[in-house]
């Protein structure tokens, strides 16, 4: 049973204007979020987080907003540029999962592609 | 600052062969954790180690999978032996070993390329 779903496999937005990456999460104990950078052939890299504790955090062209109560985050960016296209992934972790592992919990992923 | 190293970056063996991948985490990050996706499925958590203790194992598939961590350094992870729905790309990550107790942005996971394993 997944926990962090993403429901758009692709999204495809022309250069310049707004992306927005869609996540939700059945886990009422996931209290810190983040999103993660695919590229093929490479690992995930870090790009934004947001804790629970927060609604949004920004970092440059990306905005991440978290909504507790609809258990859903996105990620905004903007303006959307050719080399942001790769694979976006949405990962959650508990720190209350007891076993003192900050363990990520993946979503499938969306792949970006910005269209010049 | 050189990042999180895998080795090979592919494998390709036969059913009920071994193989064994190494991962080679950033200087100083106690924190080393082994991810795995299948094809077509999510990234998906397989243990985590703090220096050479294995803090928590709770996503090993089943004992055909063995990690290690001698000397709290590089890692390993066998597969013996090896199954068809073994394959996948397995990545491992790390990150540095905070003191307060609870998760901060400073500990989030720095990933490998990770290591494509086809088992025919």
């Amino acid at each position: 049973d997944q926990q962090v779903k993403q429901n758009s496999p692709s999204l495809s937005v022309q250069e310049g204007r707004i992306s927005i990456l869609n996540c939700d999460y059945t886990n009422s104990m996931f209290d810190y979020f983040l999103w993660y950078k695919k590229y093929p052939a490479e690992g995930p890299t870090f790009l934004i987080s947001i804790s629970s504790i927060k609604d949004k955090n920004e970092d440059g062209r990306f905005t991440v907003f978290l909504n507790k109560s609809a258990k859903h985050l996105s990620l905004h960016i903007v303006p959307s540029q050719p080399g942001d296209s790769a694979v976006y992934f949405c990962a959650a972790i508990s720190s209350y999962s007891g076993a003192g592992s900050y363990q990520l919990t993946f979503g499938k992923g969306t792949k970006l592609s910005v269209i010049p | 600052e050189a990042g999180v190293t895998q080795f090979p970056s592919h494998s390709v063996i036969e059913k009920g062969q071994t193989v064994t991948l190494r991962c080679d985490p950033i200087s100083g990050h106690d924190n080393l954790y082994w991810y795995r996706r299948v094809m077509g499925k999510e990234i998906k958590f397989l243990l985590h180690f703090v220096k050479e203790s294995k803090q928590d194992e709770s996503g090993m598939p089943n004992n055909r999978f063995l990690a290690e961590r001698t000397g709290g350094t590089y890692s390993t992870l066998k597969v013996q032996p090896a199954e068809l729905e073994d394959s996948g790309v397995y990545f491992c990550a790390s990150s540095p070993r905070l003191a307060g107790g609870y998760l901060q942005a400073q500990e989030t996971q720095y990933f490998g390329p990770g290591t494509r394993l086809l088992v025919l």
